[in-house]
């Protein structure tokens, strides 16, 4: 079983909705990534959550992570265009934290019509 | 700074050949790391360094070998190559310490006929 699931596994928005993506385990994160990529590209990151209740956001993209830390969440605002993409999470699921191997998800594929 | 650079950027083997994927870092990690993302499966780790002369086997290293003779450099080999290695590979990196942010290269799309 996938033990980082995203979702949904893709979405398709009009230009200027807002919309959001999940991240969930059963298990502790202990520090969650969040990533885009581009179609052929490399993974951006975004941003990085670690303590529960963590909220963190840049220009137009909230990235928050549950008091319990298991599920992270993802939202844009007024999206556009250039927010098109799969957008990745990675975790840290190791007890005890500090450690550098990442379980990803599979990813969600955004697409945003003009 | 050039970032995590990978070459080539496409390949296409047959079945049975060997082939070396290039990863450089110019950031000064110690960290590096391999993955393969295969479609709708995510990111699976394959192998992974904290240093010179330090490897390990991450989720999905059978088909691969690696090795680390510098900082910056950090390349993957594949010895009889099979379809089932067909993917995208991705070199990341990170400094080692807490966050571990890991910072990626563009990636090599590989086929094996």
């Amino acid at each position: 079983s996938q033990e980082l699931e995203q979702s949904p596994q893709s979405l398709i928005v009009q230009e200027g909705k807002n919309l959001t993506i999940n991240c969930t385990s059963s298990k502790t994160l202990y520090g969650l990534y969040w990533y885009k990529q581009k179609y052929g590209e490399g993974l951006i990151f975004l941003m990085m959550l670690q303590k529960g209740g963590e909220e963190k956001s840049h220009e137009k993209i909230t990235a928050k992570l549950d008091e319990k830390k298991q599920q992270s969440s993802l939202h844009i605002t007024a999206s556009q265009p250039s927010h098109a993409g799969i957008y990745l999470c990675g975790a840290d699921m190791n007890s005890g934290g500090s450690n550098y191997k990442l379980t990803f998800g599979k990813g969600t594929l955004l697409t945003v019509n003009p | 700074n050039a970032g995590v650079t990978q070459t080539p950027k496409f390949r296409i083997l047959k079945i049975g050949q060997s082939m070396t994927l290039q990863c450089a870092q110019d950031m000064n990690h110690n960290y590096m790391y391999w993955y393969r993302q295969d479609p709708g499966m995510g990111l699976k780790l394959i192998y992974y360094s904290v240093g010179a002369g330090i490897t390990d086997k991450g989720e999905v290293p059978n088909g691969y070998n690696v090795s680390r003779s510098t900082t910056e450099d950090f390349p993957l080999r594949l010895e009889l190559a099979a379809p089932s290695q067909t993917s995208v590979y991705f070199c990341a990196s990170s400094y080692g310490v807490y966050p571990y942010e890991q910072y990626f290269g563009p990636g090599t799309r590989l086929t094996v006929t």
